[in-house]
């Protein structure tokens, strides 16, 4: 258990569908962070948030919406995605961007 | 942040110690060495860091040349379930704005 805590761990969606992912840190961390892992690539940094404000968007596109209503709770807001997104969405925390704290990762496949 | 090079993959047999090398050959003076690791399937694991000296803690030790252009990380005594993916990364201070970025790393197969 790292303190990061991820749901749904799995989570299957059609094209037209609507979905959310959920992340929540119980390490008093003001950062925390979107990454995805495609099947056999490195991991990729989407999104960055600093005391609940976004700092960077790495070129992600727009069906990707992530919130941060906290330091402690991090969402990514899922719609009309395709089956080439399908991949393991992880979401960290740090405290003010030093080591990284990940969480268990969520499996979206899209359909 | 500077690049790092490191094998695609490596055996190890269960007991012995396991050295993973990295080369960041372009590394700049105020960047540091982080090594994660991920066990398949789960999220990235926080393992150990160093700016020029070396470091141990109770997972590992990373031993950085004195040129700082490739540093190794050491498991001394490798078991089953330290079968991962190793990932060398260089970066700026996090109070820098030093973002971590993971490449490919190196999968390591320990063996009974």
């Amino acid at each position: 258990e790292t303190g990061v805590t991820q749901t749904p761990r799995h989570l299957v969606m059609g094209m037209t569908n609507k979905k959310s992912l959920k992340c929540e840190q119980h390490l008093g961390h003001n950062a925390m962070y979107w990454y995805k892992q495609s099947a056999k690539k490195p991991l990729e940094l989407m999104f960055v948030y600093n005391f609940k404000e976004q700092t960077e968007n790495n070129s992600v596109p727009s069906r990707f919406s992530p919130e941060c209503p906290n330091s402690s709770h991090l969402f990514l807001h899922l719609h009309t995605l395709q089956p080439e997104h399908s991949a393991l969405y992880l979401c960290a925390s740090s405290l003010s961007g030093e080591n990284l704290f990940f969480g268990p990762g969520t499996r979206l496949t899209v359909l | 942040d500077a690049k790092t090079t490191q094998p695609t993959s490596m055996d190890c047999a269960e007991g012995r110690a396991a050295n993973l090398p990295c080369n960041h050959s372009t590394i700049s003076g105020n960047e540091y060495v982080y090594w994660y690791r991920q066990i398949h399937s789960q999220g990235p694991q926080y393992i150990i860091h160093g700016l020029k000296n070396n470091e141990t803690n109770e997972m590992a030790s990373l031993i950085i040349t004195e040129d700082r252009k490739s540093s190794t990380l050491i498991l001394p005594h490798a078991t089953l379930r330290d079968t991962a993916v190793y990932y060398c990364i260089v970066r700026v201070a996090y109070n820098q704005g030093g973002k971590l970025i993971f490449g490919q790393g190196t999968e390591l197969s320990v063996k009974p």
